[in-house]
C-alpha cells in the first residue's frame, strides 16, 4: 500500500523556521512528481510546492516563495520542505501529496503535520 | 491565477439524493480538473482527475464533467458516506489552485 508519512510540525515562534519530512512507501518514490499543500484551520487547501521526479524543477506558490525550500532525497524516499521566517498566517496542517504521470492533481496524501505559529 | 470557484458553499440534502456541485474556472483549463473529498480532521481524497475519470476504488454513483470553464461533479443518490466537503482543483497551469470548498450536510 501507499503510505506518505509527515513528521517535523510543532510550535514555533514568528520569525522562526521550522523542516517538514515526508516519507513514502509502499511506491517508486523516484517516479513521481511530489507537493506540499497545507490547509489553514477551518480553511480551504491551498498549494504550497511541488517537486520534479528527480528534483531538477521545483515549484512555489508566489505568497510563499522566497520563505519556503522544497527538497527531496530519492536514496532515502524522502521529501522535505523548510519554511523560514514563519508567521501566524502559515498555522496550518501541511499535507504531503503524490503526483502521478505529469498532472499535478494528487492521488495520495498522508495525513498531515501540525504547524503553528504563534509567540 | 486561475481562480476556482465553487458552488453552492453548502448543500443540505438527504439519502437518497441526487446532487450536482459545480466549480467554473476563471479561464479555460481544458480537462485539467480533480475533484476531491475531504472529512472533518481527514486528509483530502482524490475522487476524480481529468474532469471526468474516476480514481481507482471511488463508487460509480460519483462522476464528473465538463471542460473548459465549467464543471460539475453529480453524486447519483446519497449515501451517509457521502456527507463531507468536496473541493476541485485545477491544474492547467502554476499556481495550482483549489476552490473554497462545498459542504454537503445531511437535510
Amino acid at each position: 500500500d501507499v503510505q506518505l508519512v509527515e513528521s517535523g510540525g510543532g510550535l514555533v515562534q514568528p520569525g522562526g523556521s521550522l523542516r517538514l519530512s515526508c516519507e513514502g512507501s509502499g511506491f517508486t518514490f523516484n517516479n513521481y512528481w511530489m507537493s506540499w499543500v497545507r490547509q489553514a484551520p477551518g480553511k480551504g487547501l491551498e498549494w504550497v510546492a511541488n517537486i520534479r521526479k528527480d528534483g531538477s524543477i521545483k515549484n512555489y506558490a508566489d505568497s510563499l516563495k522566497g520563505r519556503i525550500t522544497i527538497s527531496r532525497d530519492n536514496s532515502r524516499n524522502s521529501l522535505s520542505l523548510q519554511l523560514d521566517s514563519l508567521r501566524a498566517e502559515d498555522t496550518a496542517v501541511y499535507y504531503c501529496a503524490r503526483y502521478p504521470g505529469n498532472s499535478a492533481y494528487a492521488d495520495s496524501w498522508g495525513q498531515g503535520t501540525l504547524v503553528t505559529v504563534s509567540s | 491565477d486561475i481562480q476556482m470557484t465553487q458552488s453552492p458553499s453548502t448543500l443540505s440534502a438527504s439519502v437518497g439524493d441526487r446532487v450536482t456541485l459545480t466549480c467554473r474556472a476563471s479561464q479555460s483549463i481544458s480537462n485539467r480538473l480533480a475533484w476531491y473529498q475531504q472529512k472533518s480532521g481527514k486528509a483530502p481524497k482524490p475522487l476524480i482527475y481529468m474532469a471526468s475519470t474516476l480514481e481507482s476504488g471511488v463508487p460509480s454513483r460519483f462522476s464528473g464533467s465538463g471542460s473548459g470553464t465549467e464543471f460539475t461533479l453529480t453524486i447519483s443518490s446519497l449515501q451517509p458516506d457521502d456527507f463531507a466537503t468536496y473541493y476541485c482543483q485545477h491544474y492547467e497551469a502554476y499556481p495550482i489552485t483549489f476552490g473554497q470548498g462545498t459542504r454537503l450536510e445531511i437535510k
